[in-house]
């Protein structure tokens, strides 16, 4: 029942690089795509988040962005730094309820000093 | 301080089994949830509850069971017919069911059947 698909599974970058995590959904219906962030032995923490209203979201070093059209949308980390080591999630879901939030597989992030 | 803890950290249980993992959140969140996370996969959803006294089947609710007596707890039982328990089990919380409001996770409890 896997309706976002998260890519790559790992992934490791130098400090300072780029990283770029993507994801695919199905259900046209998905109006909501929050993208959570989750060290090892925490819960994920909400990252940032985008509506499909627009293209991109920047925050920060963080920026999403939206292909409404190929139903696709990335996460993109700008001069990655160790810190930003963990485990990436993507999710979905569709107005109003939070109960039918979708869940990528996750990308875990490895920025080497 | 406010935030959402979860008990036991790390729980093992032998088959047969029921054991119940606690979910408590003071941030006065309506909406309280319990996911279930394995390796190489999303989170999924097993119950979720909107208000004091309700509460909802997710996807994977088989051989589990959620209370709802108070507006801060959620407590979440494993039973003996769960056929693979073995996972780390987040609760979360957020103001109301609404699809944009943030959810918050506490810190998982792992659970591993012996």
């Amino acid at each position: 029942q896997q309706q976002v698909k998260q890519s790559p599974q790992s992934l490791i970058v130098q400090k300072g690089g780029i990283s770029i995590i993507n994801c695919a959904y199905e259900n046209t219906a998905f109006d909501y795509f929050p993208w959570y962030q989750q060290f090892p032995g925490k819960g994920p923490a909400l990252l940032i988040a985008i509506r499909p209203d627009v293209s991109e979201k920047k925050e920060g070093r963080f920026t999403i962005s939206f292909n409404k059209s190929a139903k696709q949308f990335s996460l993109h980390i700008m001069d990655s730094q160790p810190g930003d080591s963990a485990t990436y999630f993507c999710a979905a879901s569709s107005a109003p309820n939070n109960n039918d939030m979708r869940f990528g597989a996750g990308t875990r992030l490895t920025v080497k000093p | 301080d406010g935030g959402i803890t979860q008990s036991p950290k790390y729980l093992f249980r032998k088959e047969g089994q029921n054991v119940t993992l606690s979910c408590e959140q003071n941030l006065n969140h309506d909406a309280m949830y319990w996911y279930r996370q394995d390796p190489g996969q999303g989170l999924r959803l097993i119950y979720y509850s909107q208000i004091v006294n309700d509460f909802q089947k997710g996807d994977i609710a088989e051989g589990y069971s959620v209370s709802r007596e108070k507006k801060e707890s959620f407590p979440l039982t494993v039973t003996s017919a769960q056929k693979n328990p073995t996972a780390f089990y987040l609760c979360a919380s957020s103001i109301s069911l609404v699809s944009t409001d943030t959810q918050y996770f506490g810190p998982g409890t792992r659970l591993t059947v012996l």
